[in-house]
């Protein structure tokens, strides 16, 4: 099947800096990629799509700001939390569309964020 | 407002029972209902997926039952294993490729 792959797999950092995570997909290529949250024992919540060469679609509720997305090359996408706070500790997923048709979005491991 | 409602949110079966998941959803204008898996610190994977135009569908042990008219749709996992506890999430979506709105999880135990 489609590998995605997502670095770091978890980064503890301080509140107040800056946190880039990478979401590759390493045997096709993306034009969309979708970035999720997830909470401890809660559900994966979409907080934008991504879109190779163009802005960011974020979900009502999501700090475009704080939350920057660049999707550059069809096999990369980036997610930068900015000024990073304790209440951005999460579990941060990926996923990717294959453009060819196959039914079905495939998730990256996943990053564990740690804000101190 | 949440779109997919899914339960239980918890569920313990003995090794070799039947677990069901159940969901239901609101939005009419969702067409792929995918069943993914999550193991603790890891990504969800796909199960199994469908689309409402046909009523069931199976793969392996697990198969999705689909009730248009009721708008819901479940999940079986038949002759349950240790290794398939895990939360499993319903999702919806308009078309395969689109963004998925997941349901709240449930997490399976299976006891041997």
């Amino acid at each position: 099947g489609a590998v995605v792959s997502q670095h770091p797999s978890w980064v503890i950092c301080k509140s107040g800096t800056s946190v880039k995570i990478e979401c590759r997909s390493l045997d096709f290529q993306a034009t969309t990629m979708f970035w999720y949250r997830q909470f401890p024992k809660q559900s994966l919540m979409l907080m934008a799509t991504s879109n190779e060469g163009s802005k960011a679609t974020y979900e009502q509720g999501v700090e475009k700001d704080k939350f920057l997305i660049n999707h550059a090359s069809l096999t990369l996408s980036t997610l930068t939390v900015t000024s990073a706070h304790p209440e951005d500790s999460s579990f941060y997923i990926c996923s990717a569309d294959p453009p060819d048709g196959r039914e079905t979005q495939y998730f990256g491991p996943g990053t564990r964020l740690l804000v101190l | 407002q949440q779109q997919v409602k899914q339960s239980p949110q918890s569920l313990i079966v003995q090794k070799g029972g039947i677990s069901i998941i159940n969901c239901a959803y609101e939005n009419t204008a969702f067409d792929y209902f995918p069943w993914y898996q999550q193991f603790p610190g890891k990504g969800p994977a796909l199960l199994i997926a469908i689309r409402p135009d046909v009523s069931e569908k199976k793969e392996g042990r697990f198969t999705i039952s689909f009730n248009k008219s009721a708008k819901q749709f479940s999940l079986h996992i038949m002759d349950s294993q240790p290794g398939d506890s895990a939360t499993y999430f319903c999702a919806a979506s308009k078309g395969a490729g689109n963004k998925l709105t997941f349901g709240g999880g449930t997490r399976v135990l299976v006891k041997p």
